[in-house]
């Protein structure tokens, strides 16, 4: 059975600059997560999702972060003007319900 | 202000021997505990997880949870340097086990 699947695996931007994170959950995977993990630092929830539903973005910075999941599978992760303090690790996770959480290898973002 | 608090930052044990890492919430509403292994540059892997007072066995590693004073610990018998990791604990509200809040981790070297 195939993992989560991330991309891209890294990522390098200035300041100011767009960048969007894509996220394939395990087949058959009603939940999707986004994490950001700092380094040295435990993960922490961005957002996550139950289908194509958001059920708790409150912790997503809305004004520069974004996150869909149209079709309740895929998702994408989007930030509109990088800041410094945004270098972290970008995780997805999924699970079935609120069982286990599988995590995806990550992006991990370098902002300039 | 983080919900769950690790102890130590850092262990260094010899192969072969006992690892034991401490996990508390200062949040009341929780209810369930999961123990999550990340390999350095690899994601977090669900070792464990448990929701009663006592104690849960599985191979090497034991889990404690005392309910009352929301404090958790695991244990690594036999510490194999394969075992050195980030050693992430999470705790979940009892309204939603799919929230996880992170701590910062225990960094655990085994030496051989």
């Amino acid at each position: 059975e195939a993992g989560v699947t991330q991309s891209p695996r890294y990522a390098v931007l200035q300041e100011g600059q767009a960048v969007s994170f894509w996220c394939d959950p395990i087949s058959g995977h009603d939940t999707l997560y986004w994490y950001q993990q700092p380094r040295d630092q435990g993960p922490q929830l961005l957002v996550y999702f139950r289908d194509e539903a958001v059920i708790d973005n409150s912790q997503l910075p809305s004004d520069r972060f974004s996150a869909v999941r149209p079709k309740g599978t895929n998702s994408t992760l989007k930030i509109q003007s990088a800041k410094q303090g945004d270098t972290a690790t970008y995780l997805c996770a999924s699970s079935l319900s609120s069982y286990e959480q599988y995590f995806g290898p990550g992006t991990r973002l370098t902002v300039l | 202000q983080q919900k769950v608090q690790q102890s130590p930052e850092s262990l260094i044990v010899p192969e072969g021997g006992m690892a034991s890492l401490n996990c508390t919430s200062s949040d009341r509403n929780v209810d369930y505990f999961w123990w999550y292994r990340q390999h350095s540059g690899k994601s977090p892997k669900m070792l464990m997880s448990i929701f009663s007072n006592g104690e849960k066995e599985e191979g090497r590693f034991t889990v404690h949870l005392n309910k009352a004073s929301l404090h958790t610990s695991l244990h690594i018998r036999d510490s194999q340097p394969s075992d050195s990791a980030l050693y992430l604990c999470a705790a979940s509200p009892l309204s939603n086990y799919n929230v996880l809040y992170f701590g910062s981790g225990t960094k655990l070297t085994v030496e051989p």
